[in-house]
C-alpha cells in the first residue's frame, strides 16, 4: 500500500500558484519523498525530491514541514500543460531494489 | 536530459504468442526497471536489473521474463501472452547504487493489448 495520502482532485487557474499536499505520517528517517506527474496516457514525469529542506528546482518548489509527517508541491505559476495526475511517493527500500509505489495521487485541472 | 524510449506506443498480440517490449536509455543508467501499470492498481514492479545480465524480481514477475544484455537495453519478456496481462507496461531507468535516492526516470509507455 502506499504510505500517502492525498486529495483526488483539485483546480487551479491559469497563472496562479498550484499547491498540491500530501500526508505521510508515517514516513521514517531516511525515507525521501518524491513527486511525480503522468499526463494523460504519458510515462510518469519526475519532478522533485527531498529528504527534509525544501527544494526547489526549475519545475516546481517542494516545501516539507520540520516534522515530516506532510508536504505540498507548488508549481508557481500553472499553465494549461500542468494539468495531470500528481503523484507523492515516499521511497521504500526494498534490498535496494528502489521499488516506487504510486498511490491515486491528485488529479489537477489547471482552467484557463 | 534523460531519454528512456520505449520500443512501441501501442501494441496488440494474440493470446499463447511469445512478446517482447524494448525499452533503451541514453544516459549510461545501470538501474532499469519494467513495471505495469493498471486503473486501481497503480504501478507494480515486474522486474528490475542492476548491470548487465543481471536481474531480481519484483512483485508481480509470473508470467515474465527479462533480458539485459547491454548496459543501455532492458527487455521485457512475455513468454505465453495472455488476456489479463493487457495493461500498459512502463520502463524506468535511474542512476547506479543500492539506496541511492536518484529518481528514477520513465519512458512513455507501451500499452498492450492481447486478445
Amino acid at each position: 500500500d502506499a504510505k500517502t495520502t492525498q486529495p483526488p482532485s483539485m483546480d487551479c487557474a491559469e497563472g496562479r500558484a498550484a499547491n498540491l499536499p500530501c500526508n505521510h505520517s508515517t514516513i521514517s528517517g531516511n525515507e525521501y519523498v518524491y513527486w511525480y506527474r503522468q499526463i494523460h496516457s504519458q510515462g510518469p514525469q519526475y519532478i522533485i525530491h527531498g529528504l527534509k529542506n525544501n527544494e526547489t528546482n526549475e519545475m516546481a518548489s517542494l516545501i516539507i514541514t520540520e516534522d515530516r509527517k506532510s508536504s505540498t508541491l507548488i508549481l508557481p505559476h500553472a499553465t494549461l500543460r500542468d494539468t495531470a495526475v500528481y503523484y507523492c511517493i515516499v521511497r521504500i527500500p526494498q534490498g535496494g531494489s528502489e521499488k516506487l509505489v504510486f498511490g491515486k495521487g491528485t488529479k489537477l485541472t489547471v482552467n484557463p | 536530459d534523460v531519454k528512456v524510449t520505449q520500443s512501441s506506443r501501442y501494441l496488440v498480440k494474440r493470446t499463447g504468442e511469445k512478446v517482447f517490449l524494448e525499452c533503451v536509455q541514453d544516459m549510461d543508467h545501470e538501474n532499469m526497471f519494467w513495471y505495469r501499470q493498471d486503473p486501481g492498481l497503480g504501478l507494480r514492479l515486474i522486474y528490475f536489473s542492476y548491470d548487465v545480465k543481471m536481474k531480481e524480481k519484483g512483485d508481480i514477475p509470473e508470467g515474465y521474463s527479462v533480458s539485459r544484455e547491454k548496459k543501455e537495453r532492458f527487455s521485457l519478456i512475455l513468454e505465453s501472452a495472455s488476456t489479463n496481462q493487457t495493461s500498459m507496461y512502463l520502463c524506468a531507468s535511474s542512476i547506479p547504487g543500492q539506496g541511492t535516492n536518484q529518481p528514477q526516470h520513465f519512458g512513455d509507455g507501451t500499452r498492450l493489448s492481447i486478445l
